[in-house]
């Protein structure tokens, strides 16, 4: 079964860091590329971040000005997202996905079920 | 690009046709456009990409058409469990946007 399976989320003050965990299984790991979506209370779906298959090719979100870093360890089936600078504004569920294909030009086939992320002193 | 979703909200009974409407801000590459559905408390779900192309597993009430700026999704026959919130995304460009998103609701 192709499960995608988050943690890392949590409650953190403004100015500080996390780092997100996708644990993947049930596919070719490498053979996808992966991203990163959020979605605030009561809000929309925001890509933040997404990465190649082979880790090639890093993409991310214009609003998040190099705070945060998105990569992935193949030989774990493991993707991550490193959060630094963190502000009200990024409370949300951080949701995984895998793509459809090797590249980010691709749609996200598949989501877990997500990691709240909390931001507040 | 940005993407515009209308209506916000359709009231609609089971058995109607839904038709959602997605327009970006410039031609979207490729016809990179997917569909998603969205119940509460669960995660997005694909149900149309490459504008037309329907995902595994999707039945086929479900469609997408469109090209350029302006997307549709219909369904042709509402069922219960159709009732949700759906998204547009382009995913030709990065970053990849999603439209605000359209609620389907039971009239």
């Amino acid at each position: 079964e192709v499960q995608l399976l988050e943690s890392g989320g949590g409650l953190v003050q403004p100015g500080g860091s996390l780092r997100l965990s996708c644990a993947a299984s049930g596919f070719t790991f490498i053979n996808y590329a992966m991203s990163w979506v959020r979605q605030a209370p009561g809000k929309g779906l925001e890509w933040v971040s997404g990465i190649s298959g082979g880790a090639g090719s890093t993409f991310y979100a214009d609003s998040l000005k190099g705070r945060f870093t998105i990569s992935r360890d193949n030989s774990k089936n493991t993707l991550y997202l490193r959060m630094n600078s963190l502000r009200a504004e990024d409370t949300a569920i951080y949701y995984c996905a895998k793509h459809l294909g090797y590249g980010v030009i691709t749609p996200q086939e598949l989501w877990g079920q997500g990691t709240l992320v909390t931001v507040s002193s | 690009i940005v993407l515009t979703q209308s209506p916000g909200t359709l009231s609609l009974s089971p058995g109607e046709r839904a038709t959602l409407s997605c327009r970006a801000s410039q031609s979207v590459s490729g016809s990179y456009l997917a569909w998603y559905q969205q119940k509460p408390g669960q995660a997005p779900r694909l149900l149309i990409y490459d504008a037309s192309s329907r995902a595994t597993g999707i039945p086929d009430r479900f469609s997408g058409s469109g090209s350029g700026t302006d997307f549709t999704l219909t369904i042709s026959r509402l069922e219960p469990e159709d009732f949700a919130v759906y998204y547009c995304q382009q995913y030709g460009s990065s970053p990849g946007t999603f439209g605000q998103g359209t609620k389907v609701e039971i009239k």
